[in-house]
This record gives structure tokens, sequence and C-alpha cells, in this order.
């Protein structure tokens, strides 16, 4: 069964502290690894999708990366801006059948 | 703009009524998709359709229905079958697959009183 696990749950930093969320996934046939900002009361915005081990992607602060078994999204230098959750999604293509699974989110909290 | 509306963004149902959640968009994407959001857990599929006039239940399809008449459109109806309607509900749409990267709109919670 496909899995996506996102750590940590939460995750606060001051302002200016990088750190990094992580995504680990188990998938039959990955199709790509997708990751979106939602903020509270509103939809995912979509940030990144990698499709293969090694590939990397930034835009702003934000940069993505990809193993076999899970990403990271590194955060360089965070604004209080960049609060928000963070969710992962894996898709995957097992016996020709596709479907995307999601994680559960991390929630950072970037304070000034 | 090329994007995904939802409405409304606020929706209250009295037990035993049906009501109907909009969602549009005008990405000329294929596929539409139906996702239910509850705190402390991940999306879940409830619906989705690949091609106009025809649609597949998701993960979580029992006490909802759709219907697909139009490419840009894609209406979920919660029925009274469904026992915990009160979350918030995202459509989203993409290319052709569940694989290929979805768009969403900005959600309609839908509380029950």
């Amino acid at each position: 069964e496909d899995q996506v696990t996102q750590s940590p749950e939460a995750l606060r930093l001051q302002e200016g502290e990088s750190s990094s969320l992580n995504c680990s996934y188990t998938v039959s046939g990955l199709r790509g690894l997708f990751w979106y900002r939602q903020d509270p009361g509103k939809g995912p915005e979509f940030l990144f999708t990698l499709y293969s081990a090694g590939e990397e992607k930034e835009k702003e602060r934000l940069k993505a990366t990809l193993t076999k078994k899970e990403s990271f999204l590194h955060i360089t230098a965070p604004k209080p801006e960049d609060s928000a959750t963070y969710l992962c999604a894996v898709g995957g293509n097992q016996g020709g059948s596709e479907k995307l699974v999601f994680g559960k989110g991390t929630k950072l909290t970037v304070n000034p | 703009d090329g994007g995904i509306t939802q409405s409304p963004k606020y929706l209250f149902r009295k037990e035993g009524q049906n009501v109907t959640l909009s969602c549009e968009q005008n990405l000329n994407h294929d596929a539409m998709y139906w996702y239910r959001q509850d705190p402390g857990q991940g999306l879940r599929l409830i619906y989705y359709s690949q091609i106009v006039n025809d649609f597949q239940k998701g993960d979580i399809a029992e006490g909802y229905s759709v219907s697909r008449e139009k490419k840009e459109s894609f209406p979920l109806t919660v029925t009274s079958a469904q026992k915990n309607p009160t979350a918030f509900y995202l459509c989203a749409s993409s290319g052709t697959y569940h694989t290929d990267t979805q768009y969403f709109g900005p959600g309609t919670r839908l509380t029950v009183l």
C-alpha cells in the first residue's frame, strides 16, 4: 500500500533559522512527488513536482530534493510569511491504476 | 486569469438536507477531483472524473454524488446519507491523470447544524 509520512508534524523557527521538512514515502511506480503550501482556510497552493531521484527544484527560499525513499523541503532564512502547512503528495502507478496519496502535513511557524 | 473557483465559501446544512458544492475551472483540464480535508488527516479522495459524462468513486464516496456534464464544471452533492459531513471540501483539476500536477480551488467549509 502506498504511504506518505511527513515529519515533524509541527515546526517552530525563528526568522532566519534554516531547517528542513521531511516526506518519507513508499509507492509502486513513482510518477511524481508534489509539494504544496496551504494557508489556514485556503486551498493548497502548488509549489514543486519532482519526478526522479536526484532531482532538485528551487523557488525563492524553498528548495525541494528527492531520493528513492524521501523528499526534503529545505527552507533557507525563513520569514514570518513562510508560516503555513506544507503538504507532500506522492503519485504512483500500480497495475495501470494511478493514485495520489497525501501526507498529513507539517505546520511551520516562523516567529519574527 | 486561469484558475479554479468554488462556491460557496461557507455552507451550513441541516440534518436530512442535501447540499451541492460548486466547482468550476477554466484551465482546460480534462480531470477534476473532489477531496475532503479533516483536521489531522491527509486529503481523502471522494470522486474524480477524467472525462465529461464519466466519473469514478474515490476512497470515501459513500454519501456523496457528482456529475460531469461540462468539462469546466464538477459539482458535488453531499446527501443526507453522509453521516459526518462537517469538513473542508477541496476541488482540484489536472491534465488527465491523478499523477499530473493537481491545482486546487479555495475550498468550501461545510458545517452541519
